[in-house]
């Protein structure tokens, strides 16, 4: 079945450095990759995605690139802070035969150190 | 963080136990899911549904039962075939655009 795969599981950055996490998907209809932050205990909440005709974006500290041949996608954060701790999960998205669906990667927990 | 809720945030059941966890929104959100979450893992896909009185299995059905009667509500049924039923569950909804918003979860420990 369709699945992403996510790397690291762990990332340990220094304040100020960056911290880059790839992701991998398989399902071909997948148009839609959002990325999710979420802190312990608590909801994800998005904070960038990124449809398949767009190869780049950027949201202040945070870009998102695609490379839809390769599937691939992955998360830059620049110039990280105490605050950034946390899990950061990707995902795919598109229509299948069901309907709308996302799968989510598995994770990597991100830590950055004062 | 308004809009989709949950309930309880913690949960307790015996073995053997059915047990219904609830989530609403107010979003006006036609699509609803159910993920499970386990500790270090991502969220799998439990059930969907993509308009009232209609749901689909997701990758993990087996021992959970869902039904949508309102466009607001899609309640949760964890049951005693579910062996393994400790996790967080997180419900979200969708609207026209892709953009998937989460409840604040429930957390259920089997006893």
């Amino acid at each position: 079945g369709e699945n992403v795969e996510q790397h690291p599981s762990t990332l340990s950055v220094q304040e100020g450095d960056s911290a880059v996490i790839k992701c991998t998907y398989s399902d071909s209809a997948s148009n839609y990759f959002p990325w999710y932050k979420q802190e312990l205990g608590k909801r994800p909440q998005l904070i960038i995605d990124i449809r398949s005709n767009v190869g780049e974006k950027k949201d202040q500290r945070i870009a998102v690139t695609l490379n839809k041949t390769a599937k691939h996608f992955s998360l830059h954060i620049t110039e990280t802070q105490p605050e950034d701790s946390a899990v950061y999960f990707c995902a795919a998205s598109g229509v299948g035969t069901g309907g709308f669906k996302t799968i989510f990667g598995a994770g990597t927990r991100l830590f950055v150190k004062a | 963080d308004g809009g989709i809720t949950q309930s309880p945030k913690y949960l307790f059941r015996k073995e053997g136990q059915n047990v219904t966890l609830s989530c609403e929104q107010n979003l006006n959100h036609d699509a609803m899911y159910w993920y499970r979450q386990d500790p270090g893992q991502g969220l799998r896909l439990i059930y969907y549904s993509q308009i009232v009185n209609d749901f689909q299995k997701g990758d993990i059905a087996e021992g959970y039962s869902v039904s949508r009667e309102k466009k607001e509500s899609f309640p949760l049924t964890v049951t005693s075939a579910q062996k393994n039923p400790t996790a967080f569950y997180l419900c979200a909804s969708r609207g026209l655009a892709e953009e998937q918003f989460f409840g604040p979860g429930t957390r259920l420990t089997v006893l």
